[in-house]
């Protein structure tokens, strides 16, 4: 059966700190990967989608960037956070190009300090 | 731009009662609408995905309908139960790839 992991489960960082978070996904080959955002009082919002290893789309400009160095691999990142990027992280995969369910993970709840 | 707007933002309802989220957005051109459940500081569980040719999809205690050319869709609960409890949020694919837009979400508390 596939899962999906994502690290770490809360984090706390100060403004202008780096960032890293990550994605795995297990048991399914060439998954589309999702990175979305829910902002406290607000819904969840796509970030980045990717349908193959280095293949990054943007959803809206921000202070943030995705990679992909792995199938089954996603990366978000920042050179140096804002407070505006407070918020708890989804990661989600999916497969095939049109309907078919989207998997989430439990999510990343950052705080910017 | 699409838009998807949910009613009520929040319900309140006692054990066994049969209740229905709403569900409207602004563009009809959609592959497809999903219904998620979150709970507290969780990520999304896949509910039901109504494709956009269909009307209905069932499963268990949970039915969702699909008006496509209203912009609308309900998510119909049968015999609510505490375990129920949650937030159901509805997100629609207007682009392919399954790049959803979503809803803010109704916040459903079924208390015994």
């Amino acid at each position: 059966s596939q899962t999906i992991h994502q690290w770490p489960a809360t984090l706390v960082q100060p403004v202008g700190s780096p960032l890293s978070l990550e994605c795995t996904v297990e048991g399914t080959s060439n998954p589309n990967l999702y990175w979305y955002r829910q902002a406290a009082g607000r819904g969840l919002q796509l970030l980045f989608y990717s349908v193959g290893i280095g293949q990054i789309s943007s959803e809206v400009p921000q202070n943030l960037s995705a990679s992909r160095p792995q199938d089954r691999q996603f990366i978000l990142s920042s050179k140096k956070l804002l407070l505006s990027d407070s918020g708890f992280y989804l990661c989600a995969w999916s497969v095939g190009r049109n309907n078919q369910p989207q998997h989430f993970g439990d999510g990343t709840r950052l705080s910017i300090l | 731009k699409q838009e998807v707007t949910q009613i009520p933002a929040a319900l309140s309802v006692p054990e066994g009662e049969n209740l229905v989220l709403n569900c409207s957005f602004t563009d009809s051109a959609i592959y497809n609408l999903q219904w998620f459940r979150q709970d507290p500081g969780k990520g999304l569980t896949s509910l039901l995905l109504i494709q956009s040719s269909q009307r209905e999809q069932t499963s268990g205690r949970l039915n969702a309908s699909l008006d496509k050319s209203s912009g609308r869709s309900t998510l119909y609960i049968a015999a609510s139960q505490p375990g129920d409890s949650a937030t159901y949020l509805c997100a629609v694919d207007s682009g392919g790839y399954n790049k959803l837009i979503f809803g803010a979400g109704t916040r459903l508390a079924v208390h015994p």
